[in-house]
């Protein structure tokens, strides 16, 4: 099983800050199959990242993925208000898939 | 636009099985892998398992003992069972689409809370 490992825990940042994300698997993810997602309180996740660096469907330019191997980055460029929320890493190129415990991207 | 919709009981007592449905709307069930995910109240996501129409199934080794996936195509729909629960099993269940084969999630449910529970 591909453990994930997220930091940090929390982030405390301002409207407009920049917000770097850091996922590490225990294991190469293979083929780069890993994605990110976004959760706010009381809604389901929401694909933001696939491919390690493709984004979803109207998901704003200002999410960035980067990253192969056993080290992934999610970059917001300016957070604004609507960011602050928990973001989660998952692989899926392995079998069980796994997701990372998540970062709280929280306003400072 | 896929929409899944999860249904069943909300409390379930402890050591008997829980059971839940999800229905799909805006895709054939016939055209792709479907999955459920959980997550416990305050805590992270955790996968269940996933099948394809014709009944190809993968599940998670920790769970796969207790659990079942299975699908109805007449009705558009996919159903998880979980065995022997208990208190641990209480969670935020999601059921979901997966693009392709290789698990990526795409489209989410809203989730269903189950509370095991006497």
């Amino acid at each position: 099983e591909i453990v994930l490992t997220q930091s940090p825990g929390t982030l405390s940042l301002s409207p407009g800050e920049r917000a770097t994300l850091s996922c590490r698997a225990s294991q190469s993810v293979s083929s780069s199959y890993l994605a990110w997602y976004q959760q706010k309180p009381g809604q389901a996740p929401r694909l933001l990242i696939y491919a390690a660096s493709s984004r979803a469907t109207d998901i704003p330019d200002r999410f960035s993925g980067s990253g192969s191997g056993t080290d992934f980055t999610l970059t917001i460029s300016r957070l604004e208000p609507e960011d602050f929320a928990v973001y989660y890493c998952q692989q899926y190129g392995g079998s069980p898939l796994t997701f990372g415990g998540g970062t709280k991207v929280e306003i400072k | 636009q896929v929409q899944l919709q999860e249904s069943g009981p909300g409390l379930v007592k402890p050591s008997e099985t829980l059971s839940l449905t999800c229905t799909v709307s805006g895709a054939s069930i016939s055209s792709y892998y479907w999955t459920w995910i959980r997550q416990p109240p305050g805590k992270g996501l955790e996968w269940i398992g996933y099948i394809y129409y014709s009944g190809n199934t993968n599940y998670n080794p920790s769970l796969k003992s207790r659990v079942t996936i299975s699908v109805d195509t007449s009705k558009n729909q996919f159903s998880l069972k979980l065995s022997s629960v208990t208190a641990a099993d209480t969670a935020v269940y999601y059921c979901a689409k997966v693009r392709g084969n290789a698990g990526l999630i795409d489209y989410w449910g809203q989730g269903t809370l189950v509370t095991v529970s006497s």
